[in-house]
């Protein structure tokens, strides 16, 4: 089973469009992330949620909205997409007071032409 | 400057050589991460440290809290250790990310 899945893993997408990307972890745990990958394989994170609540709201366009319909899962939803938008999106989660570390999902390879 | 410095940027290593990855962090944390980033793109969460020393198989990171440094070593290194390793910190539930160590071992 897979821990932390997305979907999709590949989404090209025309300029202007609205997407959105899922995710969902099996792992029981409170907290969830996005994080987006740039072309120069620099991570940054993008918001953070703990226990269905926005902790964590980077300085991205509102545009970009998630929403975390219950602990288990944070979807990602762009809207009027742009070129500048092309990167991977790595949803993780973890848990709070842990030992072991984040768990990430295989990511979504969003191309914007 | 980032908050997150790693060095080397990429590092080229004959198979069997020890390797060591440097990560100097500038803002208060509560625990450091060590990630791999393999070709294919998946990341993989290798340590999480808040102190002291960890060891998983050939794989050993060391913090020194003090001075805000931490290191990544790999033992007896293999051709499948080659990848981007990354080192992040951890501050409330915020990651800051280095922008990784490339490293390519050579059979």
């Amino acid at each position: 089973d897979t821990a932390v899945s997305q979907t999709p893993k590949y989404l090209v997408t025309q300029m202007g469009n609205d997407k959105s990307i899922k995710c969902e972890q099996n792992l029981g745990h409170d907290t969830m992330y996005w994080y987006k990958q740039d072309s120069k394989k620099f991570l940054k994170i993008m918001f953070s949620y703990n226990n269905k609540e926005l902790i964590i709201n980077e300085t991205v366009p509102n545009r970009f909205s998630p929403k975390s319909p219950d602990k288990a899962h944070l979807n990602l939803h762009i809207n009027s997409l742009e070129l500048g938008d092309s990167a991977v999106y790595f949803c993780a989660s973890s848990q709070d007071g842990s030992h072991y570390g984040y768990t990430f999902g295989s990511g979504t390879r969003l191309t914007v032409v | 400057k980032n908050e997150v410095e790693q060095s080397p940027q990429n590092l080229t290593a004959q198979e069997g050589e020890f390797i060591t990855i440097n990560c100097s962090y500038s803002v208060g944390i509560s625990a450091l991460h060590w990630l791999q980033q393999h070709p294919g793109g998946g990341i993989v969460s290798l340590f999480m440290l808040s102190s002291g020393k960890k060891k998983h198989g050939r794989l050993i990171a060391t913090i020194n809290i003090q001075e805000k440094h931490s290191s990544l070593h790999i033992t007896a290194s293999h051709p499948r250790d080659s990848a981007v390793y990354i080192c992040a910190v951890k501050n409330n539930y915020k990651l800051t990310f280095g922008k990784g160590t490339l490293l390519t071992v050579n059979p």
